[in-house]
């Protein structure tokens, strides 16, 4: 069954390095999407992509956040510097369409910055 | 704004006995309700969703909700829990006319006992 895949699992870094994590999405899907998870808190939408461009972000997502599509597997999220706060877990979602489409869920990166 | 409530945030239970979930959400229109599981190290997995129709939704591994407009309610429920229930649960309501991000609720931690 298809599935979206995350790597690494686990990133450390240092306050105020760049980190990029990648995802593939379902290969037919067209719409992707980047949510975290801080340590006991719920899960929060940061930005949803489709088409190459931007098509939603929250409050979150701010000028230190990125998205990348650079081929047609990848999907990617850059943080330009990281921040103590921006230790989370980072999933990557995809769906075949907008609206009422599931959103399947990749295993999600651990971000420990340092 | 539109949000969601889970009251419970760790319910331990034996295995065999049954097991409800509960989630309230507060919503501008007919919700679009979901219950994801995460398993230890795993994604989020659907387990099931609500649209419209039956109020009454069965999901994946035996679970099923109930969607109760007038308590801005969708509980799941399993009849017989199995140690392999043990998990995160998470309620979540979306997408939303223009928005294409799910809402989640903080989830509820479940632990099963032999």
């Amino acid at each position: 069954e298809p599935e979206v895949t995350q790597t690494p699992s686990h990133q450390v870094t240092q306050m105020g390095q760049e980190v990029i994590l990648r995802c593939v999405p379902i290969s037919n899907h067209l719409y992707f999407y980047w949510y975290r998870q801080i340590l006991g808190q719920k899960v929060e939408f940061l930005v949803s992509f489709y088409n190459n461009e931007i098509s939603e972000k929250s409050e979150i997502f701010d000028d230190q956040f990125s998205v990348e599509r650079p081929d047609g597997s990848n999907f990617t999220l850059k943080i330009r510097s990281t921040k103590l706060e921006d230790s989370a877990m980072y999933f990557c979602a995809s769906s075949p369409d907008r609206g009422l489409s599931e959103q399947f869920f990749g295993p999600g990166t651990r971000l420990t910055v340092l | 704004a539109q949000s969601v409530t889970q009251p419970d945030i760790h319910i331990t239970v034996s295995e065999g006995a049954s097991l409800e979930l509960r989630c309230n959400y507060s919503y501008g229109a007919t919700p679009y309700l979901f219950w994801y599981v995460q398993s230890p190290g795993q994604g989020l997995q659907l387990l099931l969703k609500y649209f419209s129709g039956d109020t009454l939704v069965q999901g994946i591994k035996g679970f099923e909700a109930e969607f109760k407009r007038s308590q801005s309610s969708f509980n799941l429920r399993k009849p017989s829990v199995h140690w392999s229930d043990a998990a995160e649960y998470f309620c979540a309501v979306g997408p939303y006319y223009n928005t294409d991000k799910l809402i989640f609720g903080t989830g509820t931690r479940l632990q099963v006992f032999p």
